[in-house]
């Protein structure tokens, strides 16, 4: 069945640096791409999304690249500040369900 | 904005205690989903529903049933509470397409059982 693979955690940057967290599918349709973020003890939140091949879906100086050759879905923030420290779960559609990630943790220290 | 609301943020129960967790949404869409989360398992799905009176087991369903009455509330219901179903809840809706909109996810309720 299709699935998710992101990088494992936890994540420890300073405050400024470049993020990336990589995520890679795999799917037999063209589903749709999703991050989701959560902040401590609380439930996900959309961050961003893509519908099809080479759509860039943007949010809070986040970035994501739909690329359909390399199957990823890759998130990037040219300056990560303190107040991103979360979870980060990339998803995809499946039919009306969306399939998880296992979540990466990021840590941004001052 | 579509709100999700999950009844309780904390619970506590005892061992054999029937449970029930509540969610609901207040935008009027078709589909609700019940995950649990764990440390270093992700979120894993429970239950599904795309329609009142309908219900889909999902990955993890034993130990655990589902009501939806209305369309707007879906219950999730511990039939005997175990330990092991210590865990995060977490309640999501979606319009029917959810590739195009995705979910939108209740604060979750974090449940002890002792």
């Amino acid at each position: 069945g299709d699935s998710v693979t992101q990088m494992e955690g936890p994540v420890t940057l300073s405050e400024e640096a470049f993020l990336t967290i990589n995520c890679t599918y795999t799917a037999t349709g063209y589903p749709s791409l999703f991050w989701y973020v959560q902040y401590p003890g609380e439930g996900l939140q959309l961050l961003l999304k893509a519908t099809k091949a080479d759509d860039k879906g943007s949010n809070k100086g986040f970035e994501a690249t739909y690329r359909k050759e390399t199957t990823s879905f890759h998130l990037e923030k040219g300056s990560v500040q303190v107040s991103d420290s979360a979870v980060y779960f990339c998803a995809l559609s499946e039919g009306g369900k969306l399939i998880f990630g296992q979540g990466t943790e990021l840590s941004v220290k001052p | 904005d579509v709100k999700v609301t999950q009844s309780s943020r904390y619970l506590v129960k005892r061992t054999g205690e029937k449970v029930f967790l509540e969610c609901v949404q207040d935008m009027d869409h078709e589909n609700m989903f019940w995950y649990r989360q764990d440390p270093g398992l992700g979120l894993r799905l429970i239950y599904f529903s795309y329609d009142v009176k309908m219900k889909e087991k999902g990955d993890i369903p034993e130990g655990y049933s589902v009501s939806r009455e209305k369309k707007e509330r879906f219950s999730l219901i511990l039939e005997s509470a175990s330990t092991n179903q210590t865990s995060m809840y977490l309640c999501a809706s979606s319009l029917g397409n959810t590739r195009t909109y995705g979910y939108t996810f209740g604060s979750g309720t974090r449940l002890t059982v002792v």
